[in-house]
């Protein structure tokens, strides 16, 4: 059965740290995949996409990897804030014409 | 600010009622898509409509329907609802093509919906 796992689901780490939280599908083929920030009682934002045929993307102190191989997208905030801290959720699209998201990893960071 | 406004923020419904959630997708966005994201969990997909026809549909019953306006706003209404129906319901917009219910195009949330049903 096709499955959207996030590697855990709380991530406490110290400010200036770099943050990185898992995504990893099985049975998809997604051509893109996507992540959003999601803080408490507010609708996802989103943040970047990473094509299949695209192996990083960056947007100032984000960056996500996209290994279809492995079937895993890693999503890396460096320099972490305080500001930073949020739910943090991936999407791909699914087999029955459907968006499908990971249930988020909920990031804290502390000063 | 996303753009897409949705209404009511907060409901509190009794089991067996019906309700309707609301939206108004971002300018120029033919595209709406309807969440339902139970606490803890990512967002299920409900259903999605482009140009006012259903575009695809998640696994959800027959009681969730949907409807989209000309000015591509659209509706969620649930029938006879259950306790398990208690969630935050998130509409989405977009500008797409309707051959792909993802076709890579940035996807704008509202702030949701969130239903108690008692």
């Amino acid at each position: 059965s096709q499955k959207i796992e996030q590697n855990s689901e709380a991530l406490n780490i110290q400010e200036g740290k770099t943050a990185t939280l898992t995504c990893n599908y099985t049975n998809y083929s997604p051509a893109y995949l996507q992540w959003y920030r999601q803080d408490p009682g507010r609708g996802p934002v989103f943040l970047l996409l990473i094509r299949e045929n695209e192996k990083e993307k960056r947007k100032e102190r984000l960056k996500v990897t996209f290994d279809t191989t492995l079937k895993q997208s890693l999503f890396h905030i460096t320099a972490s804030q305080p500001a930073d801290s949020a739910t943090y959720l991936c999407a791909l699209e699914g087999g029955g014409n459907d968006m499908r998201f990971g249930a988020g990893t909920r990031l804290t960071v502390k000063p | 600010e996303t753009g897409v406004t949705q209404s009511p923020t907060h409901l509190i419904k009794t089991r067996g009622q019906q309700v309707t959630l609301r939206c108004s997708s971002q300018s120029g966005h033919n595209t709406v898509s309807w969440y339902q994201q139970a606490l803890g969990q990512g967002p299920q997909f409900i259903f999605q409509y482009y140009r006012e026809e259903e575009n695809g549909r998640g696994n959800f019953p027959p009681r969730f329907s949907g409807l989209q306006f000309p000015n591509y706003s659209s509706e969620l209404n649930v029938n006879a609802l259950e306790l398990d129906d208690s969630a935050l319901y998130l509409c989405a917009s977009s500008s797409g093509t309707g051959a792909r219910i993802f076709s890579g195009n940035t996807i704008y949330f509202g702030e949701g919906s969130w239903l108690t049903v008692v």
